[in-house]
């Protein structure tokens, strides 16, 4: 069975500039995560889907930060524009979802670098 | 919301000791709780976990302890290889919001 799957795997651009990540969770997993992690610390959660509806983005600067799952599956991150601060690893995670804790797997992650 | 706290933020072992790597959690609706194995570059993966109806689960030579009064709970490795040396993180989720509140992580090195 194929993991979580991103992409690009790292993407450097220049500030302003804008940006997208691309996320497939692994087949059957209804809750989707994306996550900021910066060096040395934890994943820090953006959004989280159930389906198709984003249940929890209250950490997502939504001024430059967008996300969508339009059928309930795969997911984009975007950024526009980018900020230099946004240099980090974007991880993608996913889980079956429901009423209780299920197991979290994550994608290998993009590292963005904005210069 | 739920606040995790990881101590050490890192830690060096000589080969064949034992680690020990503590969290505490403030949301006494956590419930789940996982442990993930960061090596450089790649991503965290999940190396146990343990649900708040039992104290304590092994799985070779890696045991996770939960004391629920207390709110905090443990990863235990024994016998550390080289091979162990990694970024640990703890996490605490409570069940039915399928939300993971992530520590700081503990930078493992374990010195041959």
């Amino acid at each position: 069975e194929a993991g979580v799957v991103q992409s690009p795997r790292y993407k450097i651009i220049e500030k302003k500039q804008p940006v997208a990540f691309w996320c497939n969770p692994i087949s059957g997993h209804n809750t989707l995560y994306w996550y900021l992690q910066n060096l040395g610390q934890g994943p820090e959660l953006l959004i989280r889907y159930e389906n198709e509806e984003a249940v929890d983005d209250s950490q997502l600067p939504k001024d430059r930060f967008s996300a969508e799952r339009l059928k309930g599956v795969d997911s984009t991150l975007k950024i526009q524009p980018a900020e230099l601060g946004d240099s980090a690893v974007y991880l993608c995670a996913s889980s079956l979802g429901g009423a209780g804790a299920n197991e979290q797997f994550f994608g290998p992650g993009t590292r963005l670098t904005v210069l | 919301g739920e606040n995790v706290e990881q101590h050490p933020s890192t830690l060096s072992v000589q080969e064949g000791d034992s680690a020990v790597i503590k969290c505490t959690y403030s949301d006494s609706a956590s419930n789940y709780f996982p442990w993930y194995k960061q090596e450089l570059g790649k991503r965290p993966q999940l190396i146990i976990d343990i649900r708040s109806n039992v104290g304590e689960k092994k799985d070779q030579r890696i045991a996770v302890t939960l004391n629920k009064t207390a709110k905090h709970f443990s990863l235990h490795i024994t016998e550390t290889q080289p091979e162990d040396s990694a970024v640990y993180f703890c996490a605490a989720s409570p069940s039915f919001r399928n939300q993971f509140y992530f520590g700081t992580g503990t930078s493992l090195t374990v010195i041959p």
